[in-house]
Order: C-alpha cells, then sequence, then structure tokens
C-alpha cells in the first residue's frame, strides 16, 4: 500500500496569512494526488486534483503543486472559511490512501 | 443537483450485521463509479471499497470477506452489507462518486455514524 505523510499535522495561522501544507507519497506516484477539505460534522470536500487542477466552484486561493512523490497545498491568504483539516489521497493505486491530515486553527 | 443521502447506521454488537444505503439523485448510480469511505471518530479518512460502473468491486484488507458492496439501479442506491462487525469498524460512513477522471471523489453523502459495542 502507498502510504500517505502530511506535514504539519497542524498549523496556526491568522487571516491573511499564505498556507502551505504538504503530502509525501511513500512511492511515486506521479500527478495522482488530490486535496480535500472538511470542516466539523461536515464531509470532505473536493478541493484540488491530479495534483494541481482546482475542482470547479473552489477559490483561487487555493492551488496544489508537485508530482512524484512530493506535493504541496498552498492557501494563498487564508480567509476565515479556510480553518478546517486538509487530507491529501493517492489515486494512483488501490487501496487508495488518505494522508493524516493537517488541521488549520485560528492564530 | 447531484445528492447522496446515507441511511442505516446504528448501534451494533461485536460480530453482528448492517446494511447502509446511499440514495442517490441527480446522476445514475449504475453508470458511475462509487466508493464507501469511512472515518472512526477523531481519526483521518479510510477508504473502504468501490463498484465500478461495469460492476467489478474491490475492498480495504480490513474488510475484505465482511463487507459487500452492491447497487440497486431501480432505485439508483448504493449499499454497503456489513457483517461480522468488529469494534474497529466504529466509525462515519460516506459514500462518494468518482470524478469522471481518475480516482478522486468530487460528491459526497453527509455520512453516517456506525458504532460496534456490547
Amino acid at each position: 500500500d502507498i502510504q500517505m505523510t502530511q506535514s504539519p499535522s497542524s498549523v496556526s495561522a491568522s487571516v491573511g496569512d499564505r498556507v502551505t501544507i504538504t503530502c509525501r507519497a511513500s512511492q511515486g506516484i506521479s500527478s495522482w494526488l488530490a486535496w480535500y477539505q472538511q470542516k466539523p460534522g461536515n464531509a470532505p470536500k473536493l478541493l484540488i486534483y491530479a495534483a494541481s487542477n482546482l475542482q470547479s466552484g473552489v477559490p483561487s486561493r487555493f492551488s496544489g503543486s508537485g508530482s512524484g512523490t512530493d506535493f504541496t497545498l498552498t492557501i494563498s491568504s487564508l480567509q476565515p472559511e479556510d480553518f478546517a483539516t486538509y487530507y491529501c489521497q493517492q489515486a494512483n493505486s488501490f487501496p487508495l490512501t488518505f494522508g493524516g491530515g493537517t488541521k488549520v486553527e485560528i492564530k | 443537483e447531484v445528492q447522496l443521502v446515507e441511511s442505516g447506521g446504528g448501534l451494533v454488537q461485536p460480530g453482528g450485521s448492517l446494511r447502509l444505503s446511499c440514495a442517490a439523485s441527480g446522476f445514475t448510480v449504475s453508470n458511475n463509479y462509487m466508493n464507501w469511505v469511512r472515518q472512526a471518530p477523531g481519526k483521518g479518512l479510510e477508504w473502504v471499497s468501490v463498484i465500478y460502473s461495469g460492476g467489478r468491486t474491490y475492498y480495504a484488507d480490513s474488510v475484505k470477506g465482511r463487507f459487500t458492496i452492491s447497487r440497486d439501479s431501480s432505485k439508483n442506491t448504493l449499499y454497503l452489507q456489513m457483517n461480522s462487525l468488529r469494534v474497529e469498524d466504529t466509525a462515519v460512513y460516506y459514500c462518494a462518486r468518482k470524478l469522471s477522471s481518475g480516482w478522486y471523489s468530487d460528491y459526497w453523502g453527509q455520512g453516517t455514524l456506525v458504532t460496534v459495542s456490547s
């Protein structure tokens, strides 16, 4: 199975800050990577797929990059509604696996 | 509008069974690839199972032989039959539709909680 490791596990930031979350795969997955946002009590929401493609309706302050084993999710200017937990997911092979999550908290 | 609504969760004893349902609207379940993903309380996401539009199925090792994914075209509904339940199966179970390209999930249900406890 492909292991996905996210860092940091949590980050404290202020509105307007630039936030970067990283995800590392245990083996190369090309660009088969997604990023999801989850707020408490809600289902995950797809933000980015294929490493860098913005899902329809997602604000342009979210961006993704990377390929192979190392990936990044960037929020260019953190907004109040962005405080949530973010997960990466590899889509290269079954079983599909997720990172452990990164909680973005208010500083 | 695409919607997924799960039901069937609840409290069950270890070794028991439960069937989850995921009623879809706004698209046809049998024409899509559908996943079940679960999340234990306070934990991360874990993929459970997938059913292809052609009917092929795959399972996580942790549920293989105990869980069965299926669908009913007449009801446009996805199911997860869960047998021989264990305490570690306690989680919120989400159904999710696969995006047209790649193994990503673009629409998710609200989830249904399964608690396995004596």
